[in-house]
């Protein structure tokens, strides 16, 4: 199969912090990993494209400098929400994509709570 | 750009009943296609896809789904609906550069009555 892996699989924390979630392949090896964001009842909203080894592409509207994302090897991504405010909690999801292929494979999803 | 319609917010199908979930996308080219299911508190999970070839794919769970390119659709479709398939479901377009950026539809919502 192929896995992917999230942690923390939820997590609070204050206003003002920063906050990291990692992504790991465990049995592929994913040369570009993507995350997401969902609101309640809403559907997953591309972040950003983030490729080993490479800066990450961000979509229109996320603030990079906001949202950290750093691809440093084949099976880890990492997501560093800075400063985290209320309105940047949310359910975090990643997905990776294998070295040679099309098909995404899903991260369990992070929910994030801002007091 | 891309973009996926799932018109249906909300169905309601009674158990051993058949069950279509409709999807429509917009894409220059002939796209690759994916359905995904999010069950609460778990990650989504890959029903099926389409890349090209037989329009007709089959996937896990009993699922299949047609690719119809003069209707721009992709409908998911199961025979016959066990209480486990409430949940949601996502159909999802995929860029066929290299990037394979993901546009996701709003999600149906299945809700399986006895």
């Amino acid at each position: 199969g192929a896995v992917v892996s999230q942690h923390p699989s939820r997590v609070i924390c204050k206003s003002g912090t920063s906050v990291k979630i990692e992504c790991r392949s465990l049995d592929f090896q994913a040369t570009t990993m993507f995350w997401y964001r969902q609101f309640p009842k809403q559907s997953l909203m591309l972040m950003a494209t983030s490729n080993e080894g490479s800066k990450a592409t961000y979509e229109q509207g996320v603030e990079k400098d906001k949202f950290l994302i750093n691809h440093a090897s084949l099976t880890l991504s990492t997501l560093t929400v800075t400063s985290a405010h209320p309105e940047d909690s949310s359910f975090y999801i990643c997905s990776a994509r294998r070295t040679s292929g099309e098909t995404q494979y899903f991260g369990p999803g992070t929910r994030l709570l801002v007091l | 750009a891309q973009s996926v319609t799932q018109p249906d917010i909300h169905i309601t199908v009674s158990e051993g009943a058949s069950l279509e979930l409709r999807c429509n996308y917009s894409y220059g080219a002939t796209p690759y296609l994916f359905w995904y299911v999010q069950s609460p508190g778990q990650g989504l999970q890959l029903l099926l896809k389409y890349f090209s070839g037989d329009t007709l794919v089959q996937g896990i769970k009993g699922f299949e789904a047609e690719f119809k390119r003069s209707q721009s659709s992709f409908n998911l479709r199961k025979p016959s609906v066990h209480w486990s398939d409430a949940a949601e479901y996502f159909c999802a377009v995929g860029a066929t550069d290299s990037w394979g950026k993901l546009q996701f539809g709003a999600g149906t919502q299945v809700v399986v009555t006895p």
